[in-house]
Order: C-alpha cells, then sequence, then structure tokens
C-alpha cells in the first residue's frame, strides 16, 4: 500500500536553531501534504496545508514565518521549524494522500522533536 | 465546521473485557469516519474505517458502525488484550486527505 515516510523520527536541538523535517510520499504524487501537530497527552491539530508548488495554507494561530513548508516537488515537503524553543518541542506528524475519493491519506511516523 | 467529540480517558481493562469509546462527529457534509491508534512512540495507524452511514468498520477484533442519525462512530471490541493498549483516536474527513482528529483515549489492558 502507500507509503509517507517522514524523517528524522527524532530530534533534539538547542534554542536558537532551526530544524528541518521531511515529508516523502514513497509510491504516489501527492499535491497536497498535511503538517499537524500533538502536545503530550492532547489531539494532534492541523498546522498547516502543504502545497506543491504554491504557498502553505496555515491555520488560525500558526506563525508561518516560524514554521516555513516548502513543498517543491510532488513527492517532498518540509517543515522548517525556525529559531527553535522549548515551548515547540512536540511530536510532529505529516500525511498525505492520492486525494481519490474514499481513499484516506496516509501518515508519516512522526518527528519527535525536543528543543533544550 | 467540522469536528469531532471524543470519550476522555484514560481507560483501564481487565484483559478479554469489553470495550467502549464513544465518539461523535460534526460536519457540513459526509465524511468518511475513521479510527486511528497510536502505540507508544509510533505514529498513527489505521485500524478501521466506514464511508458512508450504516457502513460497518472492522480490523483486529475491532468495531464500529457509522450511525447518521446519532452522529456516532463508537469503537467497541469484545476482548481486549494487554496489546490493544495504545491511544485511539476518532477522525473524520471529507476529503479523504484533511482529517479533524477527536483528542484521543489512552487505553491501558491490565493483565
Amino acid at each position: 500500500g502507500a507509503v509517507v515516510s517522514q524523517h528524522p523520527s527524532w530530534v533534539i536541538c538547542k534554542s536558537g536553531t532551526s530544524v528541518k523535517i521531511e515529508c516523502r510520499s514513497l509510491d504516489f504524487q501527492a499535491t497536497t501534504m498535511f503538517w499537524y501537530r500533538q502536545f503530550p497527552k492532547q489531539s494532534l491539530m492541523l498546522m498547516a496545508t502543504s502545497n506543491e508548488g504554491s504557498k502553505a495554507t496555515y491555520e488560525q494561530g500558526v506563525e508561518k514565518d516560524k514554521f516555513l513548508i516548502n513543498h517543491a516537488s510532488l513527492t517532498l515537503s518540509t517543515l522548517t521549524v525556525t529559531s527553535a524553543h522549548p515551548e515547540d518541542s512536540s511530536f510532529y506528524i505529516c500525511s498525505a494522500g492520492p486525494g481519490t475519493a474514499n481513499t484516506e491519506a496516509f501518515f508519516g511516523q512522526g518527528t519527535r522533536l525536543t528543543v533544550v | 465546521g467540522d469536528s469531532v467529540t471524543q470519550m476522555e480517558g484514560p481507560v483501564t481493562l481487565s484483559e478479554e473485557a469489553f470495550l467502549t469509546i464513544n465518539c461523535t462527529y460534526t460536519a457540513t457534509g459526509y465524511p468518511s469516519l475513521f479510527w486511528y491508534v497510536q502505540y507508544p512512540g509510533e505514529g498513527l495507524q489505521l485500524l478501521l474505517k466506514a464511508t458512508k452511514a450504516d457502513d460497518k468498520g472492522s480490523n483486529k477484533g475491532f468495531e464500529a458502525t457509522y450511525r447518521k442519525e446519532t452522529t456516532s462512530f463508537h469503537l467497541e471490541k469484545g476482548s481486549v488484550q494487554v496489546s490493544d493498549s495504545a491511544v485511539y483516536f476518532c477522525a473524520l474527513s471529507e476529503t479523504g486527505n484533511q482529517f479533524y482528529f477527536g483528542t484521543g483515549t489512552s487505553l491501558t489492558v491490565i493483565p
């Protein structure tokens, strides 16, 4: 079946540095990918919709300058957390799907980000 | 807008007990409904889904029926095992791409 690969699975970084997370669709093309964030013991909240070849669409309350999204090809979207702070520590997960009717998206393995 | 309301946990059950996790939804259109499971330290895995009213999704002994009249999609399992310990998320999607998740229910099954 379709697979979405996310990398890295975990990362620890220092405050003030930037971290890039990659999301790849391995056997299908995805014009749209989604980025979610999950805080401890909370649900997944949609952060932004990544659109191939155009600007990402951010949900209310998500800082676009802090969470940079690039969707340069039909199989790759990247999320860069810029100038990371401890409050950005979270579990980030992407999803992508063929986008056909009744075919759900597939989720990456997630990235555990810890900012120290 | 679309939303999902899910029974809060945590839930602790003895092995072989019956499990129900309630889920209700609000949607503007005709969504597909899903249950995802998240094991410790892992991402989301699709457990089951239903795409239209009265459909029943089932997998690994878990079942959920899409009830349009009550806007519900409750998850059930007749006999839980220790290996079922995880967090369960109810979700809906109208497009198959963008999802709306419930808050998740943590299940712990003790021997």
